[in-house]
């Protein structure tokens, strides 16, 4: 059984680019939920998905938008960067089933926005 | 809005002492409750959770205990050893999950 996924490990951006963020979930899992940590702080969540649907979103702006696949493999994509987004970006994958708030996470992608 | 507070801040124990780490959370819907241990450059790792029906939970040297009436939970790890020296999370969940500011826990030789 393979856990949580995500690529890159690293990235450099500058300011007004556009980045995208890859993560694959555990093997079994249908739910995809994306989660933002700032240096010293814990995780905010981004926004969640399951089924290839938008299922719930915290309070970040409409440049964060994300993409579920058939195999439940997972994308946050950010619009027009800004030096506020550099932060590692977690994903984490959990079922529908009996341990559906059970989430596991990734790695996370370390993003710098320059 | 801040809906998950924890504290301390940071912690230092002496190997073989107890850690202890409390949280308190405002919104009476949360029905779950786990807390996450994440080492420098890692994501969170899933160290024991407990639902609001239940006051107290134990896994190894890992407990939580649970009020709820207070709208308290803690985690205590029993003989703590250098290398429980981490960052945890507390987080409470409904649909989605809402973290606490994390402790840094130094666990000295």
């Amino acid at each position: 059984e393979t856990g949580v996924t995500q690529s890159p490990t690293h990235l450099i951006k500058t300011r007004g680019q556009q980045v995208t963020l890859r993560c694959s979930s555990q093997s079994g899992h249908n739910t995809v939920s994306w989660y933002q940590q700032a240096l010293g702080q814990g995780p905010q969540f981004i926004f969640q998905y399951y089924r290839e649907e938008e299922n719930g979103r915290g309070n970040f702006p409409p440049r964060f938008s994300g993409l579920q696949f058939p195999n439940y493999s997972s994308e946050l994509n950010v619009n027009a960067l800004e030096l506020d987004d550099s932060a590692l970006y977690l994903c984490a994958s959990s079922s529908s089933g009996g341990m559906k708030d059970t989430q596991y996470f990734g790695p996370g992608t370390r993003l710098t926005v320059l | 809005q801040q809906q998950v507070k924890q504290s301390p801040q940071s912690l230092i124990v002496q190997k073989g002492g107890i850690s202890i780490i409390n949280c308190a959370y405002e919104n009476t819907a949360f029905d779950y409750f786990p807390w996450y241990q994440q080492f420098p450059g890692k994501g969170p790792a899933l160290l024991i959770a407990i639902r609001p029906d239940v006051s107290e939970k134990k896994e190894g040297r890992f407990t939580i205990s649970f009020n709820k009436s207070a709208k308290q939970f803690s985690l205590h790890i029993m003989d703590s050893q250098p290398g429980d020296s981490a960052t945890y999370f507390c987080a409470a969940m409904r649909g989605k999950l809402i973290f606490g500011q994390g402790t840094e826990l130094s666990v000295k030789p």
